[in-house]
């Protein structure tokens, strides 16, 4: 069965700085996606960033880009210039050729932008 | 605008009093998924639906019921809640083919 581990509960970065959010995922497939999404409180969760296990250039989106380490099965991710906006939990999650379309999350990274 | 709505965003219910949430979804899309999210921990799915195709994961509870009546709209039933089942659930849809899951907002449910 494939897991994501995000070792790092809590985070905290101050406005304009770069932070790095860590996952590391197991799995035998070749095939799969990486997701991260933010869950704001008592929001909704929305997509971040997405890469496909094939490509092999990191994903970017604005302020928001990510490390793909396949062989290292590390997938993290960096934020630039922080807002506070930013302030969420961020959840890895993975989605392989043979899960179906399900996801599997990691534990989640709690993120604090202090002013 | 085209989004998955939850209802309702809060519920107190009664130790074994069933209970049931819903979600409305107005992209069209063919799968639907119930998720629970306890507190402080990653959500873990429940089951899912293709089209009307339900698929139940191993490790559900069989105190935990679905119906998916029409593309729109799938419910999640709670037959008899108990403490453990205290949690934020979270309906998501995704188009077959796509990876992205849209989620709702989710429904914080507490058991008293």
């Amino acid at each position: 069965a494939q897991t994501v581990t995000q070792s790092q509960p809590e985070m905290s970065v101050q406005e304009a700085e770069t932070v790095t959010l860590s996952c590391t995922y197991d799995t035998s497939e070749s095939d799969y996606y990486l997701f991260w999404y933010k869950q704001p409180p008592s929001r909704q969760m929305i997509l971040v960033i997405r890469q496909e296990a094939y490509k092999q250039q990191n994903a970017t989106e604005n302020r928001f880009s990510v490390n793909f380490q396949k062989a290292a099965k590390s997938f993290s991710l960096k934020i630039s210039d922080s807002q506070l906006g930013d302030a969420a939990m961020y959840f890895c999650a993975y989605r392989g050729e043979t899960s179906g379309s399900r996801l599997t999350f990691g534990e989640g990274t709690q993120l604090t932008v202090n002013p | 605008d085209a989004m998955v709505i939850q209802n309702p965003r809060y519920q107190v219910t009664q130790f074994g009093k069933p209970v049931t949430l819903s979600c409305s979804q107005t992209l069209n899309h063919n799968v639907m998924y119930w998720y629970q999210q306890k507190s402080s921990q990653a959500p873990k799915l429940l089951f899912h639906y293709y089209d009307k195709d339900f698929n139940n994961e191993a490790d559900t509870p069989d105190n935990f019921q679905s119906r998916r009546p029409n593309t729109s709209f799938c419910f999640l039933d709670i037959r008899s809640p108990g403490l453990g089942d205290a949690a934020m659930y979270l309906c998501a849809t995704s188009r077959v083919g796509q990876a992205r899951h849209f989620f709702g907002q989710g429904t914080r449910l507490t058991v008293v």
